[in-house]
């Protein structure tokens, strides 16, 4: 059971480059999010999926597009990548609803740093 | 939308005394409050929630209390341990939700031996 499974770990872009950040997770959750993490800011839900073919945006969206491929995988994609785009991102998942037993799962993180 | 402050940004306390983490939120609404441990360089992981209709929750060493009235919520660690130093995030929903959560900005909390 590997959980929620991101990749790459590591990745270096040029400005106006583009990406694609992995996630796959193996619980069955119905809801997916990515979020972003900077220094000083905490996490920041970036886009969510509450189930397969249905994606909403969170806080801070813009710059970023997603896909959820099936219930396992969703994607976010950088289509030209900025400096303020570096961070760390985390793929997620869930039940949807909060309470014992209902944690957020988060994957390891992606380290992306846009020169 | 919601806005999460968490107070203090850095706290530093000696092995086994106490520490106590602060949260505000602004939406009266908001439902479900869970607090989240990220070691370094790991990926953030649930200790401890609460929902509206309770007023505290302990687990062990770890307790979280809430006052809705305030709109405010609150992290203990008793008996602080070196293996409780990390950051530690609050968060708020609606909907008793872990959908659009939306976190407080951390605290760095470091035991001192």
């Amino acid at each position: 059971n590997a959980g929620v499974t991101q990749t790459p770990k590591f990745q270096v872009l040029k400005t106006g480059q583009s990406m694609t950040l992995q996630c796959a997770q193996d619980m069955n959750h119905n809801s997916m999010y990515w979020y972003r993490q900077d220094p000083g800011m905490g996490l920041r839900l970036i886009y969510y999926s509450a189930s397969e073919g249905t994606t909403d945006k969170g806080e801070v969206p813009n710059g970023y597009n997603v896909s959820r491929l099936n219930k396992r995988e969703f994607s976010l994609r950088l289509e030209s990548a900025a400096p303020s785009q570096t961070s760390v991102y985390f793929c997620a998942s869930s039940h949807p609803t909060g309470g014992p037993g209902n944690t957020i799962y988060f994957g390891e993180g992606s380290w992306l740093t846009v020169v | 939308g919601e806005n999460v402050e968490q107070h203090p940004s850095t706290l530093s306390v000696q092995e086994g005394d106490s520490a106590v983490i602060k949260c505000t939120y602004s939406d009266s609404a908001s439902n479900y409050f869970p607090w989240y441990k990220q070691e370094l360089g790991k990926r953030p992981q649930l200790i401890i929630d609460i929902r509206s209709n309770v007023g505290e929750k302990k687990d062990q060493r770890i307790a979280v209390t809430l006052n809705k009235t305030a709109k405010h919520f609150s992290l203990h660690i008793t008996e602080t341990q070196p293996e409780d130093s990390a950051v530690y995030f609050c968060a708020a929903s609606l909907n008793f939700g872990n959908e659009k959560l939306t976190f407080g900005t951390g605290t760095r909390l470091t035991i001192i031996p």
